[in-house]
């Protein structure tokens, strides 16, 4: 099956760029995606890319794809203690008439400390 | 910009009772999905529904149904609950678009616990 894989923690000082890796599986997947998750909210979407793109810039955020290695990447720059919360990486794999079925990792906590 | 919509928020349910979470979409997407989020995991897929008929099924158990109506609002029904089911509940909406790709929106998710 698809297995998504984060590290579990992240700290940074606040201004500093954070980068946060994820690795996949599926190379059929379409696309890539980065939820961030506050304590005891819901999963906001941050920024996705296809698979036919190898980066991805959205203000703050700059997202990597090394489609060969199956690697995904997000940087922050400029991190923020509002930035503090959990990020997920999902892979979206190209079934067809299934799309939609995210696999995710386990979730990068990122610390900002002030 | 609208948003997903879940109803409740929080429910309070015990073992072996009945629980219903509710799913409005973003308007004009056609595609519900249903995720469940256990303490400290990550979200795992139970079932899709594309224009009112069921797309994908995962991980669902079988005490559990959902369907989606000809407004495209999606219940998910969990019976005979059990302590497990305990768990962060979201509904996930989308829209098919033109290179065969879509972008997924989440809700603010139902939490329910079983006591």
């Amino acid at each position: 099956g698809e297995d998504v894989e984060q590290s579990l923690f992240l700290s940074v000082r606040e201004g500093d760029s954070s980068v946060i890796n994820c690795t996949y599986t599926d190379s059929s997947s379409t696309y890539l995606y980065w939820y961030k998750q506050e304590p005891g909210a819901g999963l906001q979407l941050l920024t996705y890319i296809f698979s036919n793109m190898d980066m991805k810039q959205d203000q703050r955020l700059t997202v990597l794809l090394n489609k060969k290695d199956k690697h995904l990447s997000l940087r922050i720059a400029d991190t923020q203690t509002g930035d503090s919360a959990i990020y997920f990486c999902a892979e979206e794999p190209d079934r067809g008439s299934t799309l939609g079925r995210l696999y995710f990792g386990r979730g990068t906590q990122l610390t900002v400390w002030p | 910009a609208a948003g997903v919509i879940q109803s409740p928020r929080h429910l309070i349910k015990e073992k072996r009772e009945t629980a219903t979470l509710k799913c409005y979409p973003i308007p004009r997407h056609d595609t519900v999905y249903w995720y469940q989020q256990g303490p400290g995991q990550d979200p795992q897929f139970l079932i899709s529904f594309y224009e009112k008929m069921q797309s994908d099924k995962g991980s669902i158990p079988d005490r559990f149904s959902a369907q989606q109506f000809s407004d495209y609002h999606s219940e998910l029904n969990m019976s005979s609950l059990e302590l497990g089911d305990s768990a962060l509940y979201f509904c996930a909406s989308s829209t098919r678009q033109a290179l065969g790709g879509n972008t997924i929106y989440f809700g603010e998710g139902s939490w329910l616990t079983v006591v």
